[in-house]
């Protein structure tokens, strides 16, 4: 029972482009969300994250935006660079208020940026 | 300002042999998570830790799986007559605590054989 879902197992951009992946979520008791980037070998590096009472979050080339009635999140890398490509990985915390981080992942949408 | 240290980076093991996987957290840090990566899935979280307290182990498996962080010294994740099924990449995050995203270490790469 996947309770984060990335449909999409991998995408492929050209350089300067935007590349969009999207994240689907099914228990409405998650609150906040977080996006994580992983090379191989190495470990999930965090990127951006945001909060359920936020719909949109920016930080640099990055941007999450938030749909609760929708219970989708989407990640825009905006332009994209050859650096970006890498795993993007989609995770929910069912727990805003303690330090009981315990997140959900997704399985992952691996991004291959063209130039 | 090291970040998590995670050792060894490759283990491999024997079927029925004891797997010890260590993991330090940042300076600074106080709480760790494991996590584990099946070959094919997502990470799964397996247990929370703070110092000398297991907080959440929901995610370890009944037997064989134990882990500690205690006052001195790195967080362990033991895995006791390891199976081929334990062959995974085993992830340590930690952090400050509070909100926001928490910082991985490299990993460590289990094989069974």
């Amino acid at each position: 029972d996947q309770q984060v879902k990335q449909n999409s197992p991998s995408l492929s951009v050209q350089e300067g482009r935007i590349s969009i992946l999207n994240c689907d979520y099914t228990n409405s008791m998650f609150d906040y969300f977080l996006w994580y980037k992983k090379y191989p070998a190495e470990g999930p590096t965090f990127l951006i994250s945001i909060s359920s009472i936020k719909d949109k979050n920016e930080d640099g080339r990055f941007t999450v935006f938030l749909n609760k009635s929708a219970k989708h999140l989407s990640l825009h890398i905006v332009p994209s660079q050859p650096g970006d490509s890498a795993v993007y990985f989609c995770a929910a915390s069912p727990d805003n208020a303690g330090n009981n981080r315990k997140l959900i992942w997704g399985l992952g949408t691996s991004l291959a940026v063209n130039p | 300002n090291a970040g998590v240290m995670q050792n060894p980076r490759h283990l491999v093991r024997r079927r029925g042999q004891e797997a010890r996987l260590r993991c330090s957290p940042m300076k600074g840090h106080s709480h760790v998570y494991w996590y584990r990566q099946l070959p094919e899935e997502g990470l799964k979280f397996m247990v929370y830790l703070q110092k000398e307290n297991i907080i959440d182990e929901s995610g370890m498996p009944k037997e064989r799986f134990s882990a500690e962080f205690p006052k001195e010294g790195p967080s362990i994740l033991r895995i006791q007559q390891v199976v081929r099924g334990d062959s995974a990449a085993y992830f340590c995050a930690s952090s400050p605590g509070g909100s926001g995203g928490y910082t991985f270490g490299s990993g460590t790469r289990l094989t069974v054989v």
